[in-house]
């Protein structure tokens, strides 16, 4: 079974600093990452996913995630935080012989940008 | 076009009410789903379905029933629901049903149940 844990239910930076969303993963098998953010009122949306091929992913908005399996983290980060960045963030987590809808969601972490 | 739609935005019904939600998607994809989303918390997978079959089912109680008409459409009714039912319901399309595929959710449907 797989899991992922996001250190941190709340994140508060100030605009311009560095955005830094923990997220570690506990799986026996080799893992598919995924991190989607969530505004007010709508739906989930990818921000990138870790598929086995690069451990540096990129994803929309600036956001960027490194794999490190010896660390079991797949950790979010932005350079620069805009106040637009506001919003929850989930880290999911799928395998091998799962399939798509039965990802794993972390509970979540809410990130506040300051003026 | 990577647009899910879903219908009605907001929806308040009774407990002897029955009514339906409505998701759409023109992207091609064969997988679409129903999650449940309470405040500040993860969403809950409810259905999956599958090139229009019933793939997975969380052990959703029988007051939620899904429906997928065609590969575009997928609808969700409501009969006799409880208040604890009151949720973001959302709704999700993938190219395949598949480890890697990305979900392309709706804004969802905020559900109330007096």
């Amino acid at each position: 079974a797989q899991s992922v844990t996001q250190l941190g239910s709340h994140v508060s930076v100030s605009e311009g600093a560095l955005v830094l969303l923990r997220c570690n993963y506990s799986s026996s098998v080799p893992p598919y990452l995924f991190w989607y953010v969530q505004y007010p009122n709508q739906g989930l949306q990818l921000l990138l996913k870790y598929t086995s091929a690069a451990t540096l992913v990129k994803g929309i908005n600036g956001f960027e995630a490194e794999f490190k399996k010896s660390e079991t983290s797949f950790h979010l980060t932005k350079p620069s935080a805009h106040m637009s960045d506001a919003a929850e963030y989930f880290c999911a987590v799928t395998g091998p012989n799962t399939n798509a809808g039965k990802s794993t969601f972390g509970d979540g972490t809410t990130l506040t940008v300051k003026p | 076009d990577t647009e899910v739609t879903q219908t009605p935005k907001h929806l308040v019904m009774g407990m002897t009410n029955k009514k339906s939600l409505k998701c759409e998607q023109h992207m091609g994809h064969r997988a679409m789903y129903w999650y449940k989303q309470k405040a500040k918390k993860p969403p809950e997978l409810m259905f999956v379905y599958s090139y229009e079959k019933l793939s997975i089912n969380e052990s959703v109680p029988s007051r939620f029933s899904p429906e997928c008409p065609n590969s575009s459409l997928l609808n969700l009714h409501l009969h006799a629901l409880q208040p604890e039912d009151s949720a973001l319901y959302l709704c999700a399309s993938s190219l395949r049903d598949g480890q890697t595929d990305t979900q392309y959710f709706g804004p969802g449907t905020r559900l109330t149940v007096l």
